[in-house]
């Protein structure tokens, strides 16, 4: 079966310090994988996505990035994180088969800058 | 490109109906709803696509206006594990790689 798992579920950071983000995909291969930030009022946020090993586009910019090391691997990183880098990140993924298009969400990874 | 949704929140009773509309102002391909519970990752309900639409979801149903560029998800009889967000996310046509756009989201509150 597919699974998606990112870590880790909580951090706490101070301001200018920098970040990383794992998010691992089991049980399917090539998939699209996408990451998306949910801030208070704003919704799912897509941050990035990727179709391949090394093949990063973004959708918002920021001091954030992410890269694609694997191909079942996700990574968000950030070398000095802000204030308003604070919410919920998310990792999902793109099914396939019947139910294409579908999207599997992580866990999710709760960020608080201070 | 967000797509609009409304009400942004809406409370009800056991058994009470509701309507969560979702309105994009580009063509769409495809409109997708997915429930949050708090502190959880959303979970999909359904798709519809166009040309159609897929019922998904024991009473939950949604309708899909190509034309209109609008999708409504029907809540009928609610239960209280119908409590959460929900959201709406659209695939436009010829958008990049399919990525779906959410809107804000819809916090749905059922009372006993």
């Amino acid at each position: 079966s597919q699974t998606i798992h990112q870590w880790p579920a909580t951090l706490v950071q101070p301001v200018g310090s920098p970040l990383s983000l794992e998010c691992t995909v089991e049980g399917t291969s090539n998939p699209n994988l996408y990451w998306y930030r949910q801030a208070a009022g704003r919704g799912l946020q897509l941050l990035f996505y990727s179709v391949g090993i090394g093949q990063i586009s973004s959708e918002v910019p920021q001091n954030l990035s992410a890269s694609r090391p694997q191909d079942r691997q996700f990574i968000l990183s950030s070398k000095k994180l802000l204030l308003s880098d604070s919410g919920f990140y998310l990792c999902a993924f793109r099914t396939s088969g019947p139910r294409a298009g579908e999207l599997f969400f992580g866990e999710g990874s709760r960020l608080t800058v201070l | 490109q967000q797509p609009v949704q409304s009400p942004q929140a809406v409370i009800l009773r056991e058994g009470e109906d509701a309507v969560i509309n979702c309105s994009s102002s580009k063509a769409l391909y495809s409109v997708h709803w997915y429930r949050q519970k708090h502190g959880e990752a959303p979970v999909f309900l359904m798709i519809l696509l166009k040309g159609g639409e897929q019922k998904g979801h024991e009473k939950i149903s949604a309708s899909f206006n190509e034309k209109k560029q609008q999708s409504s998800l029907y809540l009928t009889a609610s239960q209280l594990s119908y409590s959460g967000t929900y959201f709406c996310g659209t695939v436009r046509l010829g958008g990049s790689q399919g990525n779906l756009i959410f809107g804000k989201g819809t916090k749905l509150s059922v009372k006993p």
